[in-house]
């Protein structure tokens, strides 16, 4: 089992250039997040997925949006990056909501000049 | 608003034993969570706590008290692999994991 991965794991943008980050899972848990992780703060919750097909805004929604067409994936776009979106980007997935933990992607160093 | 309090850094000794606090305020609460993260690495999941009392898994004890809002995590015999940060996360009324900044352990020998 690969887990959960992440592409890119590094990438440099130019203000306003859009991308797409991928995370993909095989262990057919049904809830996933997309954290953005920065110097001095906690990870925040950028959008999550509560199952294939359904998407919601976490904490820090602006400037991101999401898709879960599979179970197994899910995409992170960002349409016209900011230098305030310069982060590290984690995916999590989770089998359940209660008592379970999450399990992380390696993560997407993205800069943003 | 939701927080989650922890020190930035804290230093120890190969070998000794250290004890990472975690205070925090949220709306409900629904477990708390302590997690390692290596310095350039993702987070990985250490324990879950729900219940007060102490949790022990080996080199590691995680302790709750829900009435005072606060955990901590021990650390027992340290060892240089243990240079890394502390997260302590905590899943609210939503279920959403409400995460603190972190805490850097450098261990000196």
């Amino acid at each position: 089992n690969a887990g959960v991965t992440q592409t890119p794991k590094f990438r440099v943008l130019k203000t306003g250039q859009s991308m797409t980050l991928l995370c993909a899972q095989d262990m057919n848990h049904e809830y996933m997040y997309w954290y953005r992780q920065d110097p001095g703060m906690g990870l925040r919750l950028i959008h999550y997925s509560v199952g294939e097909g359904t998407t919601a805004k976490g904490e820090v929604p602006d400037g991101y949006n999401v898709s879960r067409l599979k179970k197994q994936n899910f995409l992170l776009g960002l349409e016209s990056a900011a230098p305030s979106q310069t982060s590290v980007y984690f995916c999590a997935s989770e089998p359940g909501i209660v008592a379970n933990e999450q399990f992380f992607g390696p993560g997407t160093r993205l800069t943003v000049l | 608003g939701q927080n989650i309090d922890q020190p930035t850094e804290m230093t120890a000794t190969e070998g000794a034993i250290v004890q990472i606090n975690c205070t925090y305020q949220t709306s409900g609460f629904n477990g708390l969570f302590w997690y390692q993260q290596h310095a350039g690495e993702a987070p990985t999941f250490l324990s879950y706590n729900v219940l007060d009392g102490l949790e022990e898994k080996g080199r590691f004890s995680s302790f709750l008290s829900r009435s005072k809002g606060y955990s901590y995590l021990l650390l027992k015999e340290l060892q240089m692999k243990d240079s890394a940060s502390y997260l302590c996360a905590v899943k609210d009324s939503n279920y959403q994991l409400i995460w603190g900044a972190g805490t850097k352990l450098i261990i000196k020998p």
